[in-house]
């Protein structure tokens, strides 16, 4: 019964650095979407994927990547953190595309 | 530009007082208006999907309402677990816009 797991839950980078962050499902969900989440500004889509073998930008892309692994897992990397990276990270997925979400826990991101 | 705009920020009840919180959208072909809840330190979690004008859901003491311009969801007798931050949110296109949110506070 374990939905929407992130790893890591807390994460200090420091700029110029590269991470991953996973995200793996086992609702059997077709639709996978990477979200930040700033005080003031709300949840931003980042990446999506709305199906297996497809991934599409969302709001704000510029300084991600994604790769849909498989239906289960859907990565999301930072290959040179900066500073205004510094946010919550959230996975989502959905069985139809962009409805009820089911979102994992978080991820907290520092980048110093 | 679409845009879903939450009010109020924040709002404080004592423990039986009903209210309602807004949310206002300016997305064109709406396909659905969203309610979450979120937790601190947790994801948002599904609440409703309002389809048409006209349209209700409702769940223990939240009732979510649905017009042209805006949807609100009434919270009656409302209990201190129903502190939460309520989220609103609507798909256009190929992007889904989440309000800011209300940061919900029950008193006992």
């Amino acid at each position: 019964n374990a939905g929407v797991t992130q790893t890591p839950k807390f994460q200090v980078l420091k700029t110029g650095q590269s991470m991953t962050l996973q995200c793996a499902q086992d609702m059997n969900h077709n639709s996978m979407y990477w979200y930040r989440q700033d005080p003031g500004m709300g949840l931003r889509l980042i990446y999506y994927s709305a199906s297996e073998g497809t991934t599409d930008k969302g709001e704000v892309p510029n300084g991600y990547n994604v790769s849909r692994l498989n239906k289960r897992e859907f990565s999301l990397r930072l290959e040179s953190a900066a500073p205004s990276q510094t946010s919550v990270y959230f996975c989502a997925s959905s069985d139809i595309y962009h409805y009820g979400y089911t979102f994992g826990s978080g991820t907290r991101l520092t980048v110093v | 530009e679409d845009q879903v705009t939450q009010s109020p920020e924040a709002l404080r009840l004592q423990e039986g007082e009903s209210s309602s919180l807004n949310c206002s959208y300016t997305v064109s072909g709406l396909r659905g208006l969203f309610w979450y809840r979120q937790d601190p330190g947790k994801g948002p979690e599904f609440l409703f999907t309002l389809y048409s004008a006209g349209e209700e859901k409702e769940k223990e003491r939240l009732k979510a309402t649905l017009t042209k311009k805006e949807s609100f969801l009434h919270i009656t007798a409302p209990k201190p677990e129903d502190s939460a931050t309520y989220l609103c949110a609507a798909p256009t296109g190929n992007q889904f816009y989440f309000g800011t949110g209300t940061s919900l506070t029950v008193i006992p």
